[in-house]
């Protein structure tokens, strides 16, 4: 059974500044790694994802950093806004078979705030 | 396009009744999830189906809870009888195949007390 460990549990940043959010997972197998966002009174939407045959994805101010080796992979906010305040979930596979046909295995959450 | 529709948004019901979630999820997706999400356990898979058959259903917490999904455009999540516990934020969410992305609905806050 799949673990996913997520930390911190909450991140105060500035504007501008750059938010780092890290989880660790445990099982060997792997094909996807997303990030999730929910704002309040939502449910969690997709905001980035990354397979495991590369190390780096950057989509506009987000980039996910994945180390195979460390089992590890980061969520990194360049330039931090107000809006992007809310809550951030990463995920993993929970399949033995690391195929994403199965389930996914959520973080506890990281809630992220933004200070103008 | 509309995305996953749950119903209601809001319940709040004396323990012991029965409760039951609705979800609809997007047209043309095959897996249906339901989640539940509180501050002590986080975002939990309780079940999900394929084509309208569950396929795991090792994370729903007791008899007491139980879904159905009679058709492609329509999936029920039960509780009967209810307990304080069950008090949390019920998700449902849909996926286009089996490497898709899961979709969200905006959840249902249910409140049992």
């Amino acid at each position: 059974q799949q673990q996913v460990k997520q930390s911190p549990q909450s991140l105060i940043v500035q504007k501008g500044g750059i938010s780092i959010i890290n989880c660790a997972y445990e099982n060997t197998a792997f094909d996807y790694f997303p990030w999730y966002q929910q704002f309040p009174g939502k449910g969690p939407a997709l905001l980035i994802a990354i397979r495991p045959d590369v190390s780096e994805k950057k989509e506009g101010r987000f980039t996910i950093s994945f180390n195979k080796s460390a089992k590890q992979f980061s969520l990194h906010i360049m330039d931090s806004q107000p809006g992007d305040s809310a809550t951030y979930f990463c995920a993993a596979p929970t399949n033995a078979g690391g195929t994403s046909y199965g389930k996914l295995t959520f973080g506890q959450g990281t809630i992220l705030t933004v200070h103008p | 396009d509309a995305g996953v529709i749950q119903s209601p948004r809001h319940e709040v019901t004396e323990m012991g009744q029965e409760v039951t979630l609705r979800c609809k999820p997007i047209s043309g997706h095959d897996y249906l999830f339901w989640y539940r999400q509180t501050m002590m356990r986080g975002l939990e898979l309780l079940i999900y189906f394929n084509n309208n058959v569950p396929i795991d259903d090792s994370g729903m917490p007791e008899d007491r809870f139980s879904a159905k999904m009679p058709n492609a455009s329509f999936s029920t999540l039960k509780i009967q009888p209810s307990e304080p516990r069950d008090s949390a934020v019920y998700f449902c969410a849909s996926r286009g195949g089996p490497r898709g992305t899961q979709h969200f609905g905006d959840g249902t806050r249910l409140s049992i007390l």
